[in-house]
Formats: C-alpha cells, sequence, structure tokens
C-alpha cells in the first residue's frame, strides 16, 4: 500500500491564482481530511469528508473547496490564492466506526508559497 | 474552537532521561485522545488512540495515560534517547469519532 499520498511536494503561487492540491489514499478510508501547518498555530482542520459525496467545513475553511467524488481522491482547491495561504499542508485518512476511534494517516505534506 | 493546550512547549533532556509532558482537553463531551509523533521533515504518525477513563497505553519506552473526568493525559518517555526528538502531538475528539482538534505540540530536544 502507498498508503496517503500527495501531489505536488513543493508549489509556488502569484497572488489570485488558482491550483489543486491532490490526496489519494489506497486503504478504502472513509474519512479525510485536510490541515495547514503553520509556525506556532499546530495542525488546524480546513475541510474533512465522512465518505464520498459528503463534505464538511473545519476550523479555517475559507479561500478553499474540497470535494469528495470517490472514496480515494479528496482535493484541495485554491479559488484565489493570497500571501495568507502559504502554509504546508496535509492530508490525513482514516477508518471511521461507530464505537471507537482510529488513528489518522497522513501524507508527506505539500509546502505552498504564495508571492 | 475548542481548546487543546500542551505543555511545555518545548523540553531539552540529556539521554537517559526520563521525562513526560501533559495534554489539556475539554472535559465535556470527550470521545477520543490521539497522541502523535511528528519528526523534522516528516509527516505525523500515531502512538496512541485513548478512549476510556483511566486508560493507560504502552509502545516500547512511551507511555500514555487519560483522565477524561478532569481533561488531560500524560505522555511518558523512559530513558530517553537522541532518535526520540520530535514533537509530540495530542489531539481531542469531541462529540464525533473522527474530527480531531490538534494541540499545538511539545518539541522534545534529546542531547547525546
Amino acid at each position: 500500500n502507498a498508503g496517503v499520498t500527495q501531489t505536488p511536494k513543493f508549489q509556488v503561487l502569484k497572488t489570485g491564482q488558482s491550483m489543486t492540491l491532490q490526496c489519494a489514499q489506497d486503504m478504502n478510508h472513509e474519512y479525510m481530511s485536510w490541515y495547514r501547518q503553520d509556525p506556532g498555530m499546530g495542525l488546524r482542520l480546513i475541510h474533512y469528508s465522512v465518505g464520498a459525496g459528503i463534505t464538511d467545513q473545519g476550523e479555517v475553511p475559507n479561500g478553499y473547496n474540497v470535494s469528495r467524488s470517490t472514496t480515494e481522491d479528496f482535493p484541495l482547491r485554491l479559488l484565489s490564492a493570497a500571501p495568507s495561504q502559504t502554509s504546508v499542508y496535509f492530508c490525513a485518512s482514516s477508518r471511521v466506526g461507530t464505537q471507537s476511534s482510529y488513528e489518522q494517516y497522513f501524507g508527506p505534506g505539500t509546502r505552498l508559497t504564495v508571492t | 474552537i475548542l481548546n487543546v493546550e500542551q505543555s511545555p512547549q518545548s523540553l531539552h533532556v540529556q539521554e537517559g532521561d526520563s521525562t513526560n509532558f501533559t495534554c489539556s482537553f475539554p472535559s465535556s463531551n470527550f470521545y477520543a485522545l490521539h497522541w502523535y509523533r511528528w519528526e523534522t521533515a516528516k509527516s505525523p504518525e500515531a502512538l496512541f488512540v485513548m478512549t476510556l477513563n483511566g486508560d493507560e497505553k504502552k509502545k516500547g519506552r512511551i507511555s500514555a495515560t487519560l483522565n477524561t473526568k478532569e481533561g488531560y493525559s500524560y505522555l511518558y518517555i523512559k530513558g530517553s534517547q537522541p532518535e526520540d526528538s520530535a514533537t509530540y502531538l495530542c489531539a481531542f475528539s469531541g462529540g464525533s469519532n473522527y474530527k480531531l482538534t490538534f494541540g499545538k505540540g511539545t518539541l522534545l530536544t534529546v542531547n547525546p
């Protein structure tokens, strides 16, 4: 299993440009999520999904869109990049159970710089 | 916004020392408490998922305890080694069994 994969690893954008960060997992996990990691802020949840066709907002959703058309893929779209979106982005996935909480598996991260 | 606090923010210990750090979280609506280890230039990796008050988990020299009534968890490392150097994150799950709120982490540096 490849686990959770993310592309690209690095990206530089100009203010106002749009792009999509890709995330895929091959573990058949129902739950997928996007976090951003900024110095001194820890991991903050942007959007999450508990299955194909279901998405919801996390703590910092503004400026980002997501969709979940398949179990495997959960792309994150930046509609009009701003310097405040310079960050490291992590995708994570986990199983979902009614009686338990399961560990999250993280991708390698995408380092995004917006100039 | 849920408040998950970790202390200390950073810690320097000598090889062979034992150490511990704290995660505080809301005591109401508790579902689970996760601990992750995050090495520089890598991704976070799960250490423990704890769900029951009084839970104790152990993996090698690392162990964790959980008190859901007072809203805290301790992570212990016995006989620290340089390879234990990492940021240790805790994450709280309240009201659902999948959505996590992370603390800012404790950065541990173990000097040889």
